[in-house]
């Protein structure tokens, strides 16, 4: 089946520690984002990557990297640096980035602080 | 600014009946897409509906429409025949030509109930 994995589901971070969230898509897309998710909010963009090699920062990248070695892998690590970590992250990817390119999202990954 | 307002913070739905979910827009640029997804408890995004800014019809996804008003910025997503398994968030977003990111709305809880 065609499809975007995250793991874990969930995820306890300790204080200082940096953590990996994992994404992946079989679904030859192209395009890969990272969105957080705080309780009553909508979705806020963290980075994105069109392209394998290539990403963007989106709105809120500080405390956050990624990398994209691969086409269907784009993971989001949450550094010591990001002090409020708490939230859902969903992953989402899409064919291109034109205007009616619709992203279709993972299950996304509950991150804790201990 | 670009923005997303979902004003409806809850609804209420008999099964059966038909709901509308409010979203209004705000952009300068004359090409834009708008998009509705569904949340449901166990956190994945699920596309329902697209419609472009240069759309002339309405568009349709089986019980899904959307009502887009242009010149008053409104993109109501209209559910015909609600049931039960419609209960979930509902979030209206929007992508603006010449960007990568989707700008979300804060979202709708709808229950629907028996």
């Amino acid at each position: 089946d065609g499809g975007i994995t995250q793991s874990p589901k969930y995820l306890f971070r300790k204080e200082g520690q940096n953590v990996t969230l994992s994404c992946e898509q079989n679904l030859n897309h192209d395009a890969m984002y990272w969105y957080r998710q705080d309780p009553g909010q909508g979705l806020r963009l963290i980075y994105y990557s069109q392209i394998v090699n290539d990403f963007q920062k989106g709105d809120i990248a500080e405390g956050y990297s990624v990398s994209r070695e691969k086409k269907e892998s784009f993971p989001l690590t949450v550094t010591s640096a990001q002090k409020n970590p708490t939230a859902f992250y969903l992953c989402a990817s899409s064919m291109g980035t034109g205007l009616g390119e619709t992203q279709y999202f993972g299950p996304g990954t509950r991150l804790l602080v201990l | 600014a670009q923005k997303i307002t979902q004003t409806q913070p809850g609804m209420f739905v008999q099964e059966k009946e038909a709901v509308t979910l409010d979203c209004t827009y705000d952009t300068s640029d004359p090409s834009y897409g708008l998009f509705w997804y569904k949340q449901p408890s166990s956190g994945e995004m699920i596309f329902l509906i697209y419609q472009g800014s240069y759309d002339q019809q309405n568009a349709t996804e089986g019980r899904y429409s959307l009502n887009f008003q242009k010149a008053r910025k409104s993109a109501n997503l209209v559910i015909s025949a609600s049931q039960l398994g419609d209960s979930a968030m509902y979030f209206c977003a929007m992508r603006v030509a010449g960007t990568d990111k989707l700008i979300f709305g804060t979202g709708t809880r709808l229950q629907v109930f028996p």
